[in-house]
């Protein structure tokens, strides 16, 4: 059974560093084809995806957040990292980690945790 | 491009169905995979690959491309289909991921 579920701090201020914890079971993140990623929802907004992991530790990120963005995993742990720097209240949003498997034509993301809402005020 | 354009909304009679788009360029060379997000609950893949539904997905939910177009058809719509659905690829250059806009089903 897939699991994957999200933690983190529901509260940052601006300016401060937002790390955020996937935690999976189910599956093994070394097996080819298989990575992690995040994705985000602004309230009453649409999907944004964010930073990719893959089995052989590439790294794949939003072109628009590229600069802020990092990502990570810890095999031994099945955990995946996402540190995004410079917060602002825009990045307020329901935070969510997913399985995405790939393939040489499909891709998709075929299992999810149930999200994080991360707010960012003073 | 690394763009995916859907419909905002759109509406279909109970029973009826439905064809929900979209289109990208990246669509000509990767098949697109659709998800159903109902309010307050994390999106569920409901068609990935050339047609594939995962255990537990009715039957009448089917996927179709066609050029820079793919598409999600419900075939008998039911209240509980009533949702937003997100298709989603990689870009054309393949190093990236990109989500459609959304398009809220309403089912009358």
């Amino acid at each position: 059974q897939v699991t994957l579920r999200e933690s983190g701090p529901a509260l940052v201020k601006p300016t401060q560093t937002l790390t955020l914890t996937c935690t999976f079971s189910g599956f093994s993140l070394s097996t080819s084809g298989m990575c992690v990623s995040w994705i985000r929802q602004p309230p009453g907004k649409a999907l944004e995806w964010l930073a990719l992991i893959d089995w052989d530790d590439d790294k794949y990120y939003s072109t628009s957040l590229k600069t802020r963005l990092t990502i990570s995993k810890d095999t031994s742990k099945n955990q995946v990292v996402l540190t995004m720097t410079n917060m602002d209240p825009v990045d307020t949003a329901t935070y969510y980690c997913a399985r995405y498997r790939t393939y040489s034509s499909s891709s998709e993301f075929d299992y999810w945790g149930q999200g994080t809402l991360v707010t960012v005020s003073s | 491009s690394s763009e995916l354009t859907q419909d905002p909304a759109v509406s279909v009679a109970l029973g009826q169905t439905v064809r929900i788009t979209c289109q990208g360029d990246s669509l000509r060379s990767y098949y697109a995979s659709w998800y159903q997000q109902k309010p307050g609950q994390a999106p569920v893949l409901v068609i990935y690959g050339k047609n594939n539904r995962p255990s537990g997905i009715p039957d009448r939910f089917s996927g179709s491309s066609s050029g820079n177009t793919a598409s999600l058809t419900i075939t008998g719509a039911q209240a509980e289909d009533e949702a937003d659905y997100y298709c989603n690829s990689r870009d054309s250059s393949g190093n990236s991921v990109v989500f459609g806009g959304g398009t809220k089903l309403t089912v009358l």
